[in-house]
């Protein structure tokens, strides 16, 4: 099925680094997501973004809806070992229901 | 409840054995996804529930999977005659309505051997 690109696919950090994503899509989406899956657990919801050019913070985390709608991006600062799991973005189109999923990005943060 | 909840945790079967895997999401969403990750991949749509009704079964990969939903609640995937390829998470998730977040339980971890 259809997957939106990710990168990078893996990375390894220093602790107290930050870190910085992307997802890019062919098509337009009016909502992104950003989740984060721990090992044997299901995706939590990090992030939700819903208007082109939005800038919106969780904590250390803060996610960005890019202007021309194709693209959002996810920062972290000042990573701490628990940042380690794989994130994923998530878009959808307006009028639809279904949301498509990145391919992830593998974090892994070396104390 | 307070979240999605998924069961079993973890189910190993034979090959050409059926399973069902059940879906609890959170009370009051109306909207029901069930989604397939393989090892190390991304999230494979496989259906969509709005209340009782699927009007997206675009993602299911044969005719072998079916999946209800009833009482605007409780979901059940199944898989017939299971094969080797069919080992995977299934992860549920419900949305409060169909253009709101996701939600997901913790995943039902599928092995056939």
């Amino acid at each position: 099925g259809q997957q939106l690109n990710q990168s990078p696919q893996s990375m390894f950090i220093q602790e107290g680094e930050d870190v910085s994503m992307n997802c890019t899509s062919s098509s337009i989406f009016n909502t992104w997501l950003w989740y984060k899956q721990d090992p044997g657990e299901g995706p939590v919801l990090l992030i939700a973004l819903y208007k082109a050019g939005e800038l919106t913070s969780n904590g250390r985390l803060t996610a960005q809806f890019g202007i021309t709608r194709k693209d959002s991006f996810l920062n972290i600062s000042a990573s701490i070992p628990s940042d380690v799991g794989i994130y994923f973005c998530a878009g959808r189109n307006s009028g639809t229901y279904k949301y498509i999923f990145g391919t992830g990005t593998r974090l892994k943060v070396l104390a | 409840g307070a979240g999605v909840s998924q069961s079993p945790s973890n189910k190993v079967t034979e090959k050409g054995k059926d399973v069902e895997l059940r879906c609890d999401p959170i009370s009051g969403h109306t909207a029901l996804y069930w989604y397939r990750q393989s090892l190390g991949q991304g999230l494979e749509f496989l259906i969509y529930f709005q209340g009782n009704s699927a009007p997206d079964k675009s993602g299911l990969p044969s005719d072998r999977f079916s999946a209800e939903r009833t009482g605007g609640s409780v979901s059940t995937l199944t898989i017939q005659r299971t094969q080797q390829e069919d080992s995977a998470v299934y992860l549920c998730a419900s949305s409060f309505s169909r253009t709101d977040r996701l939600f997901f339980g913790s995943g039902t971890q599928l092995s056939v051997l």
